[in-house]
């Protein structure tokens, strides 16, 4: 099985662009979930998809949203972007929401804002 | 809320020796416990996951974990490691609220480094 994927792996964008990260989860896996990595803050969940509907959201401004579409590709998008923004943005898909189901995750892809 | 702490930014071990990667937690509820692990440039791969059962739970690549509810501890061990084991190790937890989804809480990380 294809392993899950991230477009495009690295982006440079100015602050106050908007930028737009793919993922493409595992095939037959039906919850996407959206991860950023800074050295400063560590990893932090950023929100969770199933079937199309947002379940979960953690702490982040309203400038971080995402979507998941019929066939469980999700895209996150970040509008106005900040110098802080800049991280690696991880996306993991998993079968399914009970505990017994890990997660996988994808490569990532590298946000710089300059 | 949930938390995660990895007490250790780094350990240092030889090659051959056994290595050790602590992790403790602390949640409300049953703890649903994971490991991964970071090479340079790549995601997070999945080692290890505690659910339910026994306390000693094996994992990928001779990798296994103890976990102890006494001690609200999950650590990674591993008999004889390898060079290619030097990486960014990372313990998470779910929230067992079931409205939480997956969503995981990360520890800082642990980077091991293992000299030959």
């Amino acid at each position: 099985k294809a392993g899950v994927t991230q477009t495009p792996r690295y982006l440079i964008k100015t602050r106050g662009q908007q930028v737009t990260l793919s993922c493409s989860p595992i095939s037959g896996h039906r919850s996407v979930s959206w991860y950023q990595q800074t050295p400063g803050q560590g990893l932090q969940f950023l929100f969770e998809y199933f079937s199309e509907t947002q379940r979960n959201k953690g702490n982040f401004p309203g400038r971080f949203s995402g979507r998941q579409f019929s066939n469980s590709r999700s895209e996150m998008n970040v509008s106005t972007l900040e110098l802080g923004d800049s991280a690696l943005y991880l996306c993991a898909s998993s079968f399914g929401t009970a505990p017994s189901y890990e997660q996988y995750f994808g490569p990532g892809t590298r946000l710089t804002v300059t | 809320a949930q938390s995660v702490a990895q007490p250790e930014d780094q350990v240092n071990v030889a090659e051959g020796n056994p290595l050790t990667v602590k992790c403790t937690y602390s949640v409300s509820g049953n703890p649903y416990l994971f490991w991964y692990v970071q090479y340079p440039n790549r995601g997070l791969q999945f080692l290890l996951k505690y659910i339910t059962g026994d306390n000693l739970v094996k994992g990928s690549y001779g990798f296994e974990a103890e976990f102890n509810k006494s001690q609200t501890s999950f650590h990674l061990k591993k008999p004889s490691a390898l060079v290619s084991d030097s990486a960014l190790y990372f313990c998470a937890v779910r929230d067992p609220i079931k409205a939480a989804g997956n969503k995981l809480t990360f520890g800082g990380g642990t980077r091991v480094l293992v000299k030959p």
